[in-house]
C-alpha cells in the first residue's frame, strides 16, 4: 500500500480562500515533500520539509510536519484559479533510496 | 538544461508486445526512478536506481525490467505488455539522500495496451 495518504481527496474553494490538505504516512521518514501536478503534465516540486523540521514557508505555501503523528499539512493561502491542480505528498524513507507518493488531493479553485 | 527527458510521449501497444521507455537526465543525478500513475492511485514506484550499475525494485516491479549502464540513462522495459500496464509513466531523478533535495520529473509517457 502507498506510504502517504492525502485528505481530502478533492477540494473545491473560491478564489481568495485558503486551501488545506493533509497527508499521513506510515513509516519513519528522512523528509516529506509536496508536489503539484497540472492536468496532463509532470509533477513539479513545491516544498521539502526535513524530519527534524516542524514548519516551513515558501511564498503562499505553509507546510507543517508532525512526526509523532506521522502527518503533514499543506496550506495554500489566498488561493488563485491558477492553483487548480492535484497536490501530492511524498516521503523519502530513512535510507533515502525510495520516494513514495500518496494518492493526491485534487484542488479546484473557482474564479 | 533539458532536465529529465522521456520518450516517447504516447505509445499504443498490442498485448504481448515488448517495448522500452526511454529516460535521460542531464543534471548528473545519481538517483533515478520510474513511476506509474493510474487514475485515483497517485504515483507508484516501479524500479529505482541509486547509481550506474545499481537497480532495485519498488512497489510494483512485476512485468518491468530496468538497467542503468550510465548515469544519464534509465530505460524501462516492458517484457510482454498487458492491458493492466495501461498507464502514464513518469521518470524522475534527484541527488542522493544526503542532499535532501527534491525529485525532478519528466513530462510522462502515456501508454495504452490493447
Amino acid at each position: 500500500s502507498q506510504q502517504g495518504e492525502e485528505d481530502p481527496q478533492a477540494l473545491s474553494i473560491q478564489e481568495g480562500e485558503n486551501a488545506t490538505m493533509n497527508c499521513s504516512y506510515k513509516t519513519s521518514i528522512n523528509n516529506l515533500q509536496w508536489y503539484r501536478q497540472n492536468s496532463g503534465r509532470g509533477l513539479v516540486h513545491l516544498i521539502l520539509i526535513r524530519s527534524n523540521e516542524r514548519e516551513k514557508h515558501s511564498g503562499r505555501l505553509r507546510v507543517t510536519l508532525d512526526t509523532s503523528k506521522k502527518s503533514s499539512s499543506l496550506l495554500i493561502t489566498a488561493s488563485r484559479a491558477a492553483d487548480t491542480a492535484s497536490y501530492f505528498c511524498a516521503t523519502a524513507d530513512t535510507g533515502g533510496f525510495k520516494t513514495i507518493f500518496g494518492a493526491g488531493t485534487r484542488l479546484f479553485v473557482k474564479a | 538544461n533539458a532536465g529529465v527527458t522521456q520518450t516517447p510521449k504516447f505509445q499504443v501497444l498490442k498485448t504481448g508486445q515488448s517495448m522500452t521507455l526511454q529516460c535521460a537526465q542531464d543534471m548528473n543525478h545519481e538517483y533515478m526512478s520510474w513511476y506509474r500513475q493510474d487514475p485515483g492511485m497517485g504515483l507508484r514506484l516501479i524500479h529505482y536506481s541509486v547509481g550506474a550499475g545499481i537497480t532495485d525494485q519498488g512497489e510494483v516491479p512485476n512485468g518491468y525490467n530496468v538497467s542503468r549502464s550510465t548515469t544519464e540513462d534509465f530505460p524501462l522495459r516492458l517484457l510482454s505488455a498487458a492491458p493492466s500496464q495501461t498507464s502514464v509513466y513518469f521518470c524522475a531523478s534527484r541527488l542522493p539522500r544526503a542532499a535532501n533535495t527534491e525529485a525532478f520529473f519528466g513530462q510522462g509517457t502515456r501508454l495504452t495496451v490493447v
